[in-house]
């Protein structure tokens, strides 16, 4: 168990660039969520894959948010046009049927400047 | 999924055990309590989880009452390491059903 890796750590961006984030999943689990949080509050559901499907998406994924897991492994979450709003800790988590109990990353800290 | 409510702070010395309160009334049959921490930086950690009976392991200890309505997580031995928001969570075990998290309590333990 090598644990849900996510990158990069830290991210600084300019207004209105796009940007980037990959996770790397615990390799048997075929489930993957991805979050957002902000200053004092806790994660924020964003969305789920299961597999390779997109099952869930909050209505906080705005149409500038796209997410993809192609093979069912790794995962990546991209954002365009990013706007001061955006900047947050990024997380992502993974699970199975076996597990059902979530391992999440270290996350992907976003300053949008 | 069921409501929780827990206190937004609570204090703790060093070597004293921690109890943290979650209330979650409107809590179903099917749904369990989960408990996860989140140290300063870092991601969310899974504590336990439990349905009715009380659950023990390395890290805590879960006393659910008899009602189901209200839920202690127990770190007998708080150390510095402890210091974290914990969150209480209500779910369905069974799926993929996402967690919903709310504010937690910070629990900061003092020497």
């Amino acid at each position: 168990d090598t644990g849900v890796s996510q990158d990069p750590r830290h991210k600084i961006t300019k207004r209105g660039q796009n940007v980037t984030f990959r996770c790397d999943p615990i390799s048997e689990h075929n489930r993957l969520y991805w979050y957002r949080q902000t200053l004092g509050q806790g994660p924020e559901f964003l969305t789920y894959f299961q597999n390779e499907a997109q099952l869930e998406k909050s209505r906080l994924l705005s149409d500038r948010f796209s997410a993809e897991r192609p093979k069912g492994s790794f995962s990546t979450l991209e954002i365009q046009r990013t706007e001061q709003g955006d900047s947050a800790m990024y997380l992502c988590a993974s699970s199975s049927e076996v597990r059902v109990h979530y391992t999440f990353g270290s996350g992907t800290r976003l300053t949008v400047v | 999924d069921a409501k929780t409510t827990q206190p937004p702070s609570m204090d703790c010395a060093e070597g004293r055990a921690a109890n943290l309160p979650c209330n979650h009334s409107t809590i179903s049959g099917n749904e369990y309590v989960y408990w996860y921490r989140q140290i300063h930086s870092q991601g969310p950690q899974y504590i336990i989880h439990g349905l009715k009976n009380n659950e023990t392991n390395e890290m805590a200890s879960l006393i659910i009452t008899e009602d189901r309505k209200s839920s202690t997580l127990i770190l007998p031995h708080a150390t510095l390491r402890d210091t974290a928001v914990y969150y209480c969570i209500v779910r369905v075990s069974q799926g993929a059903q996402k967690l919903v998290f709310g504010q937690g309590t910070r629990l900061t333990i003092n020497p």
